[in-house]
């Protein structure tokens, strides 16, 4: 079956780390999207990619970076500038048109 | 421009009960309009979606919204709530040309069902 699957489901970093979550489709979807959901804040747009090698910054891309170096792959760094990483991260995708997104399941980011 | 308003942020219902969750949008073109539901730690799942065709949509588990054009409208509902309803939904509008292609989500209602 066709999806998008985001790895690993949990990650704890330490302060001053970098770490990278991983997001993978097989849908042949074009855009890819990353958002990060806190508690009462709703889905925020982190960074988004609609071709491959091309991707632009959301609404709080600061601390974050990306790359889109394949279609089906749109893995996420959150760096040691983002001072308050501990959330919940989705990953997401679709097509150009009145289509909605298909979602990974997330990964919770846990700052120990 | 395009925006999302859940009316609410939380509903409380007793299970058996009517759900209504409400939503109201703006966009400057006729847009597509979607209801996903979430429910805790996962990601999230599309309930039903409106694209310009028939204005009452039905969805999975009994959901259906009813597209308003005149109130700019697109409310969730179900006419008997079971406990497994109990998740954050959330509104989502996207309008023809969006830049990336992206879509406006609401803030979200989190339901509760009560026994």
């Amino acid at each position: 079956d066709g999806g998008i699957t985001q790895s690993p489901k949990y990650l704890f970093r330490k302060e001053g780390q970098n770490v990278t979550l991983s997001c993978e489709q097989n849908l042949n979807h074009d855009a890819m999207y990353w958002y990060r959901q806190d508690p009462g804040q709703g889905l925020r747009l982190i960074y988004y990619s609609q071709i491959v090698n091309d991707f632009q910054k959301g609404d709080i891309a600061e601390g974050y970076s990306v790359s889109r170096e394949k279609k089906e792959s749109f893995p996420l760094t959150v760096t040691s500038a983002q001072k308050n990483p501990t959330a919940f991260y989705l990953c997401a995708s679709n097509q150009q048109g009145p289509y909605g997104y298909t979602f990974g399941s997330g990964t919770r980011l846990t700052v120990v | 421009a395009q925006s999302v308003t859940q009316l609410d942020s939380h509903v409380s219902v007793s299970e058996g009960t009517p759900v209504l969750l409400r939503c109201n949008y703006s966009s400057s073109y006729s847009p597509s309009l979607f209801w996903y539901v979430q429910h805790p730690n996962k990601g999230l799942q599309l309930l039903l979606k409106y694209t310009s065709a028939a204005t009452l949509v039905k969805g999975i588990n009994g959901f259906e919204a009813e597209f308003k054009k005149s109130e700019t409208s697109f409310h969730l509902t179900k006419p008997s709530a079971h406990m497994s309803d109990a998740a954050e939904y959330f509104c989502v509008v996207k309008s023809p040309g969006a830049a990336g292609n992206k879509l406006t989500f609401g803030g979200g209602t989190r339901v509760l069902v009560k026994p």
